[in-house]
């Protein structure tokens, strides 16, 4: 069965430098969220998106962005970065109204190193 | 706002024994659903076992079986016949359930889990 699919899957980037990071949800999943896992600590949300809008935001610096596209995935835009930014980012999808809470499916992550 | 609490930072378990981790939670909600994820070194987020509140009957899966206990706001994981394939971080999580969509997923800290040979 098709899996959410994140890329890349490892990203080296400079400090004040830009990444963006792509999210691919399952077939049919229309909803997507993104979360952030630092080193040694469980993940936080970041933001959400359903049917190509907002729908939940969490703690998302100003200087990260997120959208979603006609084709349903998601790219995360994270700028200026900074040293801690360096995590793991999951990206997760989901179909609203779906066949079960079964359907909520994470991605393997992308892992981000800010140096 | 809801939190999830799991009090055990790590833990340790032979081969073929049972173990069983902590969880609780805080929330105003009366329905929801509750979530064990398993985080191997390979740091994929699998999900382990869920459980919907409005169900009485605790949820099983194979070797996992969850306590759950709604008044209390404690959900257990019981591990049975541990495998060295069990050695991970176990998050425990929760989910509002909003009928129609689903919400973000809220984590706990998480426990560590090594089976030992």
């Amino acid at each position: 069965a098709a899996g959410v699919i994140q890329s890349p899957r490892h990203l080296i980037k400079e400090k004040r430098e830009t990444a963006t990071l792509k999210c691919y949800p399952i077939p049919r999943h229309d909803t997507v969220y993104w979360y952030q896992q630092g080193p040694g600590q469980d993940p936080q949300f970041l933001i959400s998106f359903y049917e190509k809008m907002q729908s939940d935001k969490g703690s998302i610096p100003d200087r990260f962005s997120a959208q979603q596209f006609s084709d349903y995935h998601s790219e995360l835009n994270m700028s200026s970065l900074e040293l801690g930014d360096s995590a793991l980012y999951f990206c997760a999808s989901s179909r609203a109204a779906g066949t079960g809470v079964g359907g909520y499916t994470f991605g393997s992550g992308t892992r981000l190193t800010v140096v | 706002a809801q939190t999830v609490t799991q009090s055990q930072p790590e833990m340790s378990v032979q081969e073929a024994e049972t173990v069983t981790l902590s969880c609780t939670y805080d929330t105003s909600e009366s329905n929801y659903y509750l979530f064990w994820y398993k985080q191997p070194p390979s740091r994929q987020m699998i999900l382990v076992i869920r459980q919907e509140a409005y169900k009485q009957q605790n949820a099983t899966e194979n070797r996992f079986s969850v306590n759950f206990q709604k008044a209390a706001k404690s959900f257990s994981l019981k591990i049975s016949d541990s495998q060295l394939g069990d050695t991970a971080m176990y998050f425990c999580a929760f989910m509002k359930d909003l009928k129609t969509s689903y919400d973000k997923v809220i984590f706990g800290p998480g426990t560590s889990l090594s089976v030992i040979p």
